[in-house]
């Protein structure tokens, strides 16, 4: 089990709002991730971090932001959200040596009204 | 980038019957191989991962079998249930320092009474 964490779970804000999607891990990994996934649909990568004051874009393009302060937090940012951003944003963690795989939180669903 | 290509899009199998989901890739990796298990709302799972020089691991009624020449694996579900219903993922590592993993579209499985 993963111990990685992402609040809010569901959220439903109206269009031009500025919203936070956190994400904690205490599994102290090194590299995080955001992916974006719309419903039943593939994962795709919007963002990565391989630590510390480190990110870079994913292969998805994103108008979010994203910082990387601390290991265990990884903080995703829309300045002023639109519809078109619904849709679940999962964070994910892995711990920077061969043989590990990525493990996911539960996501977090966003609707822009 | 890594190409990753998942078949079939969705699946049927009748309780206790065998599931088989294929996923294909384009360039050459070198670390782990997993397939991922998503249930609705929730982000996915780390179902079972293969080593690349390994041809296949067992895991309970979850096997992988891996062709590392043809670039080819496959997720084999024996004694299907219905709580195996759920999207399922495979997932390719790419080279490079970020440890980034390439999805596939995903499979939607529905295992039947």
């Amino acid at each position: 089990e993963a111990d990685i964490y992402q609040t809010p779970r569901y959220l439903v804000i109206g269009t031009g709002k500025k919203i936070t999607l956190e994400c904690s891990q205490t599994m102290g990994h090194d590299k995080m991730y955001w992916y974006q996934q719309d419903p039943g649909m593939e994962l795709h990568l919007i963002h990565y971090s391989y630590g510390v004051n480190s990110t870079e874009k994913g292969d998805l393009s994103s108008e979010s932001t994203v910082s990387r302060i601390r290991t265990e937090h990884f903080p995703l940012t829309l300045e002023s959200a639109r519809p078109s951003h619904t849709s679940q944003y999962l964070c994910a963690s892995r711990l920077g040596i061969a043989g590990n795989t990525i493990y996911f939180g539960e996501g977090s669903w966003l609707t822009v009204v | 980038q890594q190409q990753v290509k998942q078949s079939p899009q969705s699946l049927i199998v009748q309780k206790g019957g065998i599931s088989i989901i294929n996923c294909a890739y384009e360039n050459t990796a070198f670390d782990y191989f997993p397939w991922y298990q998503q249930f609705p709302g929730k982000g996915p799972a780390l179902l079972i991962a293969i080593r690349p020089d390994v041809s296949e691991k067992k895991e309970g009624r979850f096997t992988i079998s891996f062709n590392k020449s043809a670039k080819q694996f496959s997720l084999h579900i024996m004694d299907s249930q219905p709580g195996d219903s759920a999207t399922y993922f495979c997932a390719v590592p790419n080279t490079g320092t970020a440890s980034k993993l390439t999805f596939g579209t995903g499979t939607r499985l529905q295992v039947t009474l």
